[in-house]
């Protein structure tokens, strides 16, 4: 079975300033989608950025980007130039392909906070 | 574009009350959907999922079920509310296969008292 695992519960970051969250997801599977998503305080689930795993090339949307290592199964959510929008609750997320359910294991979330 | 309208927003129950939370989704037919539980310090949990009208599949034992009475309805549901069933849920939908995402309901609230 898939598991994900997050293994930072709190961070926290300066304004303007990078983090990194990290996520490891243990797998036997070779083709696969993992996601981060962004639940800020209105609990809204939101997708910032997905990977595909059979593509060696770090996904990227603005701000947010991901470093996959894939025989290390890691996938860590960089977002530079942190905006106090940016609080919230980040899930990493996986969903194993082909699938005809299209079920996601998630997380147990890491909560950031950035600071004014 | 898919939407997905879930409601209420917070619910307070009394213990041994039974429980009804709704999801409709609309832009999409034949949509897989979800039903999670968040819970603190356990992430998102799956309930159950569904593939099409009348098929639920059940990821954990628990007091809850679900049915899928329309295309695009998925009904989360309880006889008898335990306190245990307090927590945040969630209804999904499943989005393209270009995109592999979910679009996310805006959640449901319990409290059991």
């Amino acid at each position: 079975a898939q598991t994900v695992t997050q293994s930072q519960p709190e961070m926290s970051v300066q304004e303007a300033e990078t983090v990194t969250l990290s996520c490891t997801y243990d797998t036997s599977e070779s083709n696969y989608y993992l996601f981060w998503y962004k639940q800020p305080p209105s609990r809204q689930m939101i997708l910032v950025i997905r990977q595909e795993a059979y593509k060696q090339q770090n996904a990227t949307e603005n701000r947010f980007s991901v470093n996959f290592q894939k025989a290390a199964k890691s996938f860590s959510l960089k977002i530079s130039d942190s905006q106090l929008g940016d609080t919230a609750m980040y899930f990493c997320a996986f969903m194993k392909l082909p699938s005809g359910t299209y079920k996601y294991i998630f997380g147990t979330g890491t909560r950031l906070k950035v600071l004014a | 574009s898919q939407t997905i309208h879930q409601w209420p927003a917070t619910l307070v129950q009394p213990v041994g009350s039974p429980l009804s939370l709704e999801c409709t989704v609309e832009g999409t037919s034949n949509p897989n959907l979800y039903w999670y539980r968040q819970a603190a310090g356990r992430g998102l949990q799956l309930l159950f999922y569904s593939v099409g009208i009348g098929q639920i599949s059940s990821e954990v034992p628990q007091n809850l079920s679900a049915s899928r009475p329309q295309d695009r309805q998925f009904i989360l549901s309880s006889k008898k509310l335990l306190l245990s069933d307090s927590g945040f849920y969630l209804c999904a939908v499943f989005r393209q296969r270009s995109h592999y995402g979910y679009t996310f309901g805006s959640g449901t609230r319990l409290t059991v008292v």
